[in-house]
């Protein structure tokens, strides 16, 4: 199961850290992602991270701003959103990814972020 | 950005069968497995269909899926009033070095 939480009311600009919380099986053992969905929009895949943590890929749009990371100790994941734009409004889904072949076969409910002014 | 084009809808009466077409290139779905995921009005997108043709324990065989040079599909036959949902096709993009999705098909049981 994965839960996600920190989604918020932010100004254009903030920022804003999103948590995932993992449980009955560990966020090191796999490859991690989140992806997102604009109100009434499509799926969108936003970044991810392989088992040892040495591996981060991310879409053009938040490279630079947002940062995927996590904790293990603590089976968290985590999205760390800089310099938030009005265009990032989305609900933010944790996802578990599975390779070989590649998947997203665990998702969380979401956490909702809403950036406006 | 959703590289991977979808028909916005499709309908179907119960029982009969509707496809859903998805369109990419050669560096996502030319070259790479599809998986298809559905999502039911409210809740988190569910793996449908994963390497193009595989489905997931607990997928009803009702769903099948297949692929051709740069294009795939999505077949539901025996349609029935739970499977109205948004379906999303994807492919990892070797460009990209991520997972591009489909734009979406709204599927409407009549």
């Amino acid at each position: 199961q994965l839960v996600e939480s920190g989604g918020d009311l932010v100004q254009p600009g903030g920022s804003l850290r999103l948590s995932c919380t993992a449980s009955g099986f560990t966020v090191r053992s796999d490859w991690m992602s989140w992806v997102r969905q604009a109100p009434g929009k499509g799926l969108e895949w936003v970044a991810y991270m392989n088992r040892d943590g040495s591996q981060t890929s991310y879409m053009d749009s938040v490279k630079g701003r947002f940062t995927i990371s996590r904790d293990s100790p603590k089976e968290s994941l985590y999205l760390q959103m800089n310099t938030l734009r009005t265009d990032d409004t989305a609900i933010y889904y944790c996802a578990r990814l599975k390779r070989g072949p590649w998947y997203f076969d665990l998702w969380g409910r979401g956490t909702l972020v809403t950036v406006s002014s | 950005q959703s590289v991977l084009t979808q028909p916005p809808s499709a309908s179907g009466a119960p029982g009969q069968t509707v496809t859903i077409s998805c369109s990419g290139s050669i560096s996502n779905i030319g070259t790479r497995s599809v998986n298809w995921y559905q999502q039911l009005p409210g809740t988190a997108p569910k793996v449908l269909i994963y390497n193009t043709d595989q489905r997931p324990s607990g997928v009803p065989d009702r769903f099948s899926a297949s692929k051709s040079a740069t294009s795939a599909s999505l077949a539901i036959s025996g349609l029935q009033s739970e499977d109205e949902a948004d379906f999303y096709c994807a492919a990892w993009d070797s460009l990209l070095d991520g997972p591009v999705f489909g734009t979406g098909t709204k599927v409407t049981v009549l």
